[in-house]
């Protein structure tokens, strides 16, 4: 069984759509979060979730929001899809916060392509 | 500014031999960890060194950490073609609670 896994895998869509990208961890996690990957493959934190509580927003705008129904899960509805989102967006979770310091397990990516 | 960043960017060698990649950051940190990056997956975590620990194994991965010279290196001994992916060195900067990753050195293992 998938550790960490999102959906959808790819998502194509124009700009100004609405789309959502799902996250579920089976790891028994407490903290889970998201992180954008560029072009360059630069990796960015966007988000963290402990317990379904927000611990981290990393100047993301507000078009991106989060939205953690358990700790199990955390979802990203993107609003207003620009260009510059085209992005690889990776899901992750640790065992506990402990100030970011634990392992974190990574979900396999999806890939948003905004034309 | 990013806090890690790794060196060389891309690193090509042939099978058998050894790799290194080097990481240096900027602000005093708590740890720093390295993950492993296959073409279109997401990232795997190799090994994670604290402040207070100089050197560390792992199976062919060998890393080590000098926080007076801000500096890490990730060593692949033996690289084997399945080796070939993007290595990232991570750290958690003391009183943060975030993992702050570099750009990433990309190793092809050339059969």
């Amino acid at each position: 069984d998938t550790a960490v896994s999102q959906t959808p895998k790819y998502l194509v869509t124009q700009m100004g759509n609405d789309k959502s990208i799902k996250c579920e961890q089976n790891l028994g996690h407490d903290t889970m979060y998201w992180y954008k990957q560029d072009s360059k493959k630069f990796l960015k934190i966007m988000f963290s979730y402990n317990n379904k509580e927000l611990i981290i927003n990393e100047t993301v705008p507000n078009r991106f929001s989060p939205k953690s129904p358990d700790k199990a899960h955390l979802n990203l509805h993107i609003n207003s899809l620009e260009l510059g989102d085209s992005a690889v967006y990776f899901c992750a979770s640790s065992q506990n916060l402990a100030g970011g310091r634990e392992t974190q397990y990574f979900g396999p990516g999806t890939r948003l392509l905004v034309l | 500014s990013q806090q890690g960043e790794e060196d060389p960017q891309a690193l090509s060698i042939q099978e058998g031999e050894n790799a290194t990649m080097n990481c240096s950051y900027k602000t005093s940190i708590n740890n720093l960890q390295w993950y492993r990056q296959n073409s279109g997956r997401g990232l795997v975590h190799l090994i994670l060194i604290r402040s207070n620990e100089r050197e560390k194994h792992s199976g062919r991965l060998r890393v080590t950490l000098d926080t007076s010279k801000k500096s890490s290196s990730l060593l692949i001994t033996a690289s084997r073609a399945a080796d070939t992916a993007s290595y990232f060195c991570a750290t958690v900067i003391q009183g943060a609670q975030k993992l702050v990753f570099g750009q990433g050195t990309r190793l092809t293992i050339n059969p």
